[in-house]
């Protein structure tokens, strides 16, 4: 299936500084969804992109749709302590069909 | 917003017995359900897609006599792993989708001894 490069896989920062991950694919998406996991629990939802070159905020995140429709990037701006967990980036070709990148492990230090 | 839930949340079993894992969307219509398995540090592998009235549609490597699923409302789908084994040990979650909104259940923690 299509294969999504999520990177870095993990990350240790400080509190109060900007995080930068990123997703890229072989393939074309027509949507990129970028998700957080607490342990313990189910994926939710943080941004959903839906046009190439698209970018969108939500608060202190902010994420880019690829103009090639093959990448995407998630920015976290001034981090604070409950930004820790693992963050997902998704794609999606077709109705209903999502894959996941392998995720980014965030480490935030008081 | 939709919520979307997952019954038990965490479910220690005997190796060789079965274990039935519920997927409920609570104030939408889910036409179609997904479900994913996740292994620690790991990201999230999906199983099979099912819609709802119809036989689920397996990921390659996935058996389908060992997990069954039904979706037999459009409300309700159910995974049941059959004579689970250690190595079934996982966390499941699942995805309801109506076509236009989508949320992912809290996931169910299986650990087989």
């Amino acid at each position: 299936g299509q294969q999504l490069n999520q990177s870095p896989q993990s990350m240790f920062i400080q509190e109060g500084e900007d995080v930068s991950m990123n997703c890229t694919s072989s393939s074309i998406f027509n949507t990129w969804l970028w998700y957080k996991q607490d342990p313990g629990e189910g994926p939710v939802l943080l941004i959903a992109l839906y046009k190439a070159g698209e970018l969108t905020s939500n608060g202190r995140l902010t994420a880019q749709f690829g103009i090639t429709r093959k990448d995407s990037f998630l920015n976290i701006s001034a981090s604070i302590p409950s930004d820790v967990g693992i963050y997902f980036c998704a794609g999606s070709s077709i109705a209903n069909d999502m894959r996941f990148g392998a995720g980014t492990r965030l480490t935030v230090k008081p | 917003g939709a919520v979307v839930s997952q019954h038990p949340s965490r479910v220690i079993c005997k190796s060789g017995t079965s274990v039935k894992i519920e997927c409920r969307s609570l104030d939408f219509q889910a036409t179609t359900m997904f479900w994913y398995r996740q292994f620690p540090k790991q990201s999230l592998m999906l199983m099979a897609t099912s819609n709802e009235g119809s036989k689920a549609t397996y990921e390659q490597g996935v058996e389908k006599d060992k997990f069954l699923i039904n979706h037999a409302s459009l409300t309700l789908s159910t995974l049941t792993v059959t004579s689970a084994h250690p190595e079934d040990s996982s966390f499941y979650i699942c995805r309801a989708s109506s076509g236009h909104e989508q949320f992912f259940g809290p996931g169910t923690r299986l650990t087989v001894l």
